[in-house]
This record gives C-alpha cells, sequence and structure tokens, in this order.
C-alpha cells in the first residue's frame, strides 16, 4: 500500500469552479501535512500546511484534514487559470519526524 | 536571501561518468533534503541532512552519496551514472525543531540526462 495516495488526474475544472483536489495517508500517527503547488517546469512552493482536524482557510484556499478517516483535501475556489498545475500532497512521517512523503501529485487544469 | 541554490541547471552525461550536483541554502535551515522527480511522479527522497555532519538514506539511496559539512551546503554525488539515474533533481531545506510543521524550501532543480 502506497503511504501517500493521489488521484494523477487530470483534473479538469471551469473557471470560477471549485477544485477539490484529494490525498489519502497510511501512517495514522502522522502529524503534519502539506500542499505544494508544482507549474510545469519549476520547483514545488508551499500552498497551505495543516496538522489539526477541521478546516483551514487562506484566500482561495481551504485544507481540510481528517485523521479519523486518514485524509487531507485542499479546496480551490474561484479557481483561475494561473491555478493549473500539479498538487503535490505530502504528510511528515509519524512520531514527530520532520522528513515528508510525498503523493504523486494531482494535475488540475482550469478552462476559461 | 538567495534561498536555495542550485547548480548546474542541465548536465547531459555518459554511462560511467560521475558528478556533484551543488546545493545552497542561506536561510540558515538545519534539515536539508535531496529528491528526484521522475515524469509524472511525485517527490522521491534520495539522502536527508539534519544537520552538519549528519547524513541518513531516504528512499532510493542507490548509486548516490551526500555529505553536509556546513549548514550552508549539502552536495549530491553520483558515482557510475546510469540511465535510470535520468530525472529532475530539487535539493529543499527547512527549518525543523520542536513545532511539528515544516515547510520545506526548494531548489530551482537540476534536470540530468545520462546517455
Amino acid at each position: 500500500q502506497k503511504e501517500v495516495e493521489q488521484n494523477s488526474g487530470p483534473l479538469s475544472v471551469p473557471e470560477g469552479a471549485i477544485a477539490s483536489l484529494n490525498c489519502t495517508y497510511s501512517d495514522r500517527g502522522s502529524q503534519s501535512f502539506f500542499w505544494y503547488r508544482q507549474y510545469s517546469g519549476k520547483s514545488p512552493e508551499l500552498i497551505m500546511f495543516i496538522y489539526s482536524n477541521g478546516d483551514k482557510e487562506d484566500g482561495r484556499f481551504t485544507a481540510q484534514l481528517n485523521k479519523a478517516s486518514q485524509y487531507v483535501s485542499l479546496l480551490i475556489r474561484d479557481s483561475q487559470p494561473s491555478d493549473s498545475a500539479t498538487y503535490l500532497c505530502a504528510v511528515n512521517r509519524p512520531g514527530g519526524s520532520y522528513i515528508p512523503t510525498f503523493g504523486r501529485g494531482t494535475s488540475l487544469i482550469v478552462h476559461p | 536571501n538567495a534561498g536555495v541554490t542550485q547548480t548546474p541547471k542541465f548536465r547531459i552525461l555518459k554511462i560511467g561518468q560521475s558528478m556533484t550536483l551543488q546545493c545552497t541554502q542561506d536561510m540558515n535551515h538545519n534539515y536539508m533534503y535531496w529528491y528526484r522527480q521522475d515524469p509524472g511522479m511525485g517527490l522521491k527522497l534520495i539522502y536527508y541532512s539534519v544537520g552538519a555532519g549528519i547524513t541518513d538514506k531516504g528512499e532510493v539511496p542507490n548509486g548516490y552519496n551526500v555529505s553536509r559539512s556546513t549548514t550552508e551546503d549539502f552536495p549530491l554525488r553520483l558515482e557510475l551514472a546510469a540511465p535510470s539515474q535520468t530525472s529532475v533533481y530539487f535539493c529543499a531545506s527547512s527549518y525543523a525543531s520542536g513545532s511539528v510543521h515544516n515547510e520545506q524550501f526548494f531548489g530551482p532543480g537540476t534536470r540530468l540526462t545520462v546517455l
């Protein structure tokens, strides 16, 4: 079983819609969860992190964490063509580790 | 601050050649990491370091070596290059202590082709 799983996509949404990206993880003791955005040919950059159950909002982005069900999601409201990128989910290993495991990433396409 | 810098940006190697990928960070981060990313795949951890003089293997360390003599530098050495090492290599750093989350900052990457 893969440690961090994401649907590779592509996920295609129209401009202005809500894009929902999901990630599941296998290590129940994981404590820190990250979403990175990676444009084609570029390096990943942090969008959000979350470590408590529930929702965390930052502008058009909302991260949702459910530790009981072992999933973390990223919602992008009012999607823009500039949001088109690959979104990588990263989960720190259990036990207070600072070593993350990355999922394969979900490709998001926002079409005008 | 320059953040995380990597050199070179591109390199073509012949099978059996060796090279060193350079990585430097100026944020005084204690943790540094080397990843490889193959097309359509996520990031695979090669090696990491929790501080100067301390390194450890990640998921895919075979064929690579690292050293960390200073806080700033974390070079990755490829010995006897093989076609399977064709990939994009990212160096990253983070500050980690106490708090449960630690954002990673990535360098621009090195695109390596082994022919």
